[in-house]
């Protein structure tokens, strides 16, 4: 159990375009989903916090403006990358927890590797 | 603010010898620590946590950790690695308060010599 998916896997899209990743829950509902972005070799950088229905809590220096998030149901979050330039490649991961107590376990998706050109 | 080292950037073993990779955090009270294993293109998966009590966790796979709170680490140990084991590892502290403020260490790549 408790299996969370990414789709697209991987995706390549121009500079200037923007791509939509979605992160689901398979088999839980998950109140909270989070986003991190992987650097190669570098480890997992904490993007976003999202519950349902609310808005997401970015952490600093994060662009909430290029990084939209949108949690509207228990089983799927979405992460847009608007306008995305080379520099926004990158290895994004979501994980999904059921609420936000300290020690609930995270469970992480598979990644989406993101190429823009 | 909360940080988790990795000294070890990579690690080689052969099959069957014993592993340790080391973490340490830096942070005021007990924190949450949990170790992650990453293989190329999947998702991290748990294979164990403390929260409190008794110091020596046991996890899935055969791994085991044990929390040093004089020494600030939670070292991540197996008797005997297998050629499966070979992956990327990361070790994690959740702080303290409410929410789940995951901060990841830089993470170690075991490579797994037959």
């Amino acid at each position: 159990g408790a299996v969370v998916s990414q789709h697209p896997s991987w995706v390549i899209c121009k500079s200037g375009t923007s791509v939509k990743i979605e992160c689901r829950s398979l088999d839980f509902q998950a109140t909270t989903m989070f986003w991190y972005r992987q650097f190669p070799k570098q480890s997992l950088m904490l993007m976003a916090t999202s519950n349902e229905g609310s808005k997401a809590t970015y952490e600093q220096g994060v662009e909430k403006d290029k990084f939209l998030i949108n949690h509207a149901s228990l089983t799927l979050s979405t992460l847009t990358v608007t306008s995305a330039h080379p520099e926004d490649s990158s290895f994004y991961i979501c994980s999904a927890s059921v609420g936000l107590a300290r020690g609930n376990e995270q469970f992480f998706g598979p990644g989406t590797r993101l190429t823009v050109l | 603010a909360q940080s988790v080292t990795q000294p070890d950037i990579h690690i080689t073993v052969s099959e069957g010898a014993s592993l340790e990779l080391r973490c340490n955090y830096s942070y005021g009270a007990t924190p949450y620590l949990f170790w992650y294993v990453q293989s190329p293109g999947q998702g991290l998966q748990l294979l164990l946590k403390y929260f409190s009590g008794d110091t020596l966790v046991q996890g899935i796979k055969g791994f085991e950790a044990e929390f040093k709170r004089s020494q600030s680490s939670f070292n991540l140990r197996k008797p005997s690695v297998h050629w499966s084991d070979a992956a990327e590892y990361f070790c994690a502290v959740v702080a303290g308060g409410y929410g789940q403020n995951f901060v990841f260490g830089p993470g170690t790549r075991l490579s797994v010599l037959p």
